[in-house]
């Protein structure tokens, strides 16, 4: 059964860069797409960004400035870096497994959630 | 960004009751539209994908319809356990864009 699980930290103040990790377990992140996804009460759910072990990726084009994602094979994970934080970025974040067939996509497997809130 | 518009924000239901959910693109998607399922503390859940196509392991009084700009979720019969937040997500291009959900709730 796969499973992931986000970890980092809950509380991150202004202006630093917030770093997440997922860890995958029951199948291996070089084989599909990983995506990063929020949520907030005020703006919803929103896509961050994807990667794929072949280095393609995508990033959401008002954080893509501030966002850097990446893969550790070696240990399962993935890893989404968002720097210059402010009260906005305060959010549920999510890990998500993104299915990609031809032009289809979905997200069928989602972490828990970590809340991460910004604040001094 | 494409974006996703949901109808109504929130229902109220019955156990039993058919309910139909909406999902409007601000442009043509073709059938690139997915639906979730959320509860409170949880994660999304996958319903359907391909705008019709049903998730492994999800219930069949769920299905998806539409094409184009134009998509709906029906719930045959709701179940108690369905009491939740459904949205629905564009994939037709990224980036990925979600509708701002529909709130189901027991009458």
């Amino acid at each position: 059964q796969l499973q992931l699980q986000e970890s980092g930290p809950g509380l991150v103040k202004p202006s630093e860069t917030l770093s997440l990790t997922c860890t995958v377990s029951g199948a291996s992140i070089s084989n599909y797409y990983w995506s990063w996804l929020r949520q907030s009460p005020g703006k919803g759910l929103e896509w961050i960004a994807f990667t794929h072990f072949s280095g393609s990726s995508d990033y959401n084009p008002p954080l893509k400035s501030r966002v850097a994602i990446s893969m550790d094979t070696s240990r399962n994970q993935f890893s989404l870096s968002l720097a210059s934080l402010t009260a906005a970025d305060t959010a549920v974040y999510y890990c998500a497994r993104t299915i990609r067939t031809g032009d289809e996509s979905s997200f069928d497997y989602w972490g828990q959630g970590i809340l991460v809130t910004v604040s001094s | 960004d494409i974006q996703m518009t949901q109808s109504p924000s929130s229902l109220s239901a019955s156990v039993g009751d058919r309910v139909i959910i909406t999902c409007r693109a601000g442009q043509l998607i073709s059938s690139y539209l997915c639906w979730y399922q959320q509860k409170p503390g949880k994660a999304p859940k996958l319903l359907i994908y391909g705008a019709t196509d049903l998730q492994s392991g999800v219930p069949s009084r769920f299905s998806g319809r539409g094409s184009g700009t134009d998509f709906t979720l029906t719930i045959s019969s709701l179940q108690p356990e369905d009491f939740a937040t459904y949205y629905c997500q564009q994939t037709y291009t990224t980036p990925y864009t979600f509708g701002q959900g529909t709130k189901l709730d027991i009458k």
